[in-house]
């Protein structure tokens, strides 16, 4: 069935550190991608999304390119603050049978050090 | 402004007791979903709904019962919760094929 693998965390980095984490997707189709963030105490927001191959969601610094050949959506931003301390969700939306399937990764926990 | 609201926020009840998480969002979406969180499993999709009347289970769906009686609303019901039903719960909506889901803000629930 359909999966999403990403990074065990934490990953602490220092302020304006270059950040990576790492996304691989199992999936028949071709599934819609996105990041999520959740701040502590709230809900998932949406940070950005991509819907077909070679496709770069981007959205406050951050990005991520579809990249069907290695199946991976790996989530980069050049210069991370201590406000982006938090958990990042990578996720897959597909169609099967007629009906939408989300799939959530584990999340990995970001932890920036002014 | 658009939004997917949870009720309660925070609940500690007994085992046994029934219980009713509610969930409305304002946005006309037409999918809907229940998730729980557990620390190490990310988020796992209890029960979610295509549309009115249409719901079908998700990936641990034991224990949960769900309705969409209208579109707006999609409660989760706990016919009779235990303790490893101990979870923080989120409600998400969206609308189309390569629509994000918006979330609510999550019900933290303990079973004693």
């Amino acid at each position: 069935g359909d999966s999403v693998t990403q990074m065990e965390g934490p990953v602490t980095l220092s302020e304006e550190a270059f950040l990576t984490i790492n996304c691989t997707y199992t999936a028949t189709g071709y599934p819609s991608l996105f990041w999520y963030v959740q701040y502590p105490g709230e809900g998932l927001q949406l940070l950005l999304k991509a819907t077909k191959a070679d496709d770069k969601g981007s959205n406050k610094g951050f990005e991520a390119t579809y990249r069907k050949e290695t199946t991976s959506f790996h989530l980069e931003k050049g210069s991370v603050q201590v406000s982006d301390s938090a958990v990042y969700f990578c996720a897959l939306k597909s169609l099967t049978s007629g009906t939408y399937k989300y799939i959530f990764g584990t999340g990995t926990r970001l932890k920036v050090l002014a | 402004e658009a939004q997917v609201t949870q009720n309660p926020r925070y609940l500690i009840t007994v085992t046994g007791k029934k219980l009713t998480v509610t969930c409305s969002q304002n946005m006309n979406h037409e999918y809907m979903s229940w998730y729980r969180q557990d620390p190490g499993l990310g988020l796992r999709q209890i029960y979610y709904s295509m549309n009115v009347e249409a719901t079908d289970k998700g990936d641990v769906p034991e224990g949960y019962k769900v309705s969409r009686k209208e579109k707006r609303n999609f409660p989760l019901i706990l016919e009779s919760p235990s303790p490893n039903q101990t979870s923080l719960y989120f409600c998400a909506s969206s609308w189309g094929r390569n629509q994000p889901q918006h979330f609510g803000d999550g019900t933290r629930l303990s079973i004693l």
